[in-house]
């Protein structure tokens, strides 16, 4: 049982570049997520996902879109690549509501 | 106000010492409440679910108080290996989406 598999582990981008950071998960939840963490701001929502077909946005969605096409995989694209999304990126998922998350091992991007 | 709030520390303990943290949350209908632990640029790990009765994992234990809207952790006999951020998430049952608090550093030192 892989649990949360995110890919890749480090990215480095020139400005305006476009890339996908890859999350999948082989629990079944329904639930998935990706977070940015910056230092001193702690975990922020980007996008969400509450079953295949369905996403929605978090607390800072700009710059990034989100596709849930199967309940396994959730991937985050970053349309042209920014300096201000150099951060860590967390993927997470969940069963169901009051459940604990599980997170992927995350994504150092810089972005020159 | 944040909707759950911790104190961001550090707090700086030596070996051997008690340590707890406390987590208030502004969201009276929240039902669902975790610790998790962050090392340094690492993935957050769960290191407990808070239940209402209490509940105790080795040197941690966990509490909860709804009347006063806020949860514990209290670690015992603090090893080195405590050192990180302890993370505060809280559910509200009609959400998917769980709130963080931004983290309580501990430090552990000889």
């Amino acid at each position: 049982n892989a649990g949360v598999t995110q890919t890749p582990k480090f990215q480095v981008l020139k400005t305006g570049q476009s890339m996908t950071l890859q999350c999948a998960q082989d629990m079944n939840h329904e639930y998935m997520s990706w977070y940015r963490q910056d230092p001193g701001m702690g975990l922020r929502l980007i996008h969400y996902s509450v079953g295949a077909g369905i996403t929605d946005q978090g607390e800072v969605p700009n710059g990034y879109n989100v596709s849930r096409s199967t309940t396994e995989d959730f991937p985050l694209r970053l349309l042209s690549a920014a300096p201000s999304q150099t951060s860590v990126y967390f993927c997470a998922s969940r069963l169901g509501r009051n459940e604990k998350l599980f997170f992927g091992s995350g994504t150092q991007l810089s972005v020159l | 106000r944040k909707e759950v709030e911790q104190d961001p520390g550090p707090f700086n303990v030596p070996e051997g010492a008690t340590v707890a943290f406390n987590c208030t949350y502004s969201n009276s209908a929240s039902q669902s409440f975790f610790w998790y632990r962050q090392d340094c640029r690492k993935e957050p790990k769960l290191l407990m679910s808070v239940y209402s009765s209490g509940n105790e994992d080795g040197r941690f234990t966990a509490q909860l108080n709804r009347a006063s809207q806020y949860i514990s952790l209290l670690i015992r006999d603090s090893k080195l290996s405590d050192s990180a951020t302890y993370l505060c998430v809280v559910g509200a049952g009609g959400s998917y989406i769980p709130t963080f608090g931004r983290g309580t550093s501990l430090i552990v030192h000889p």
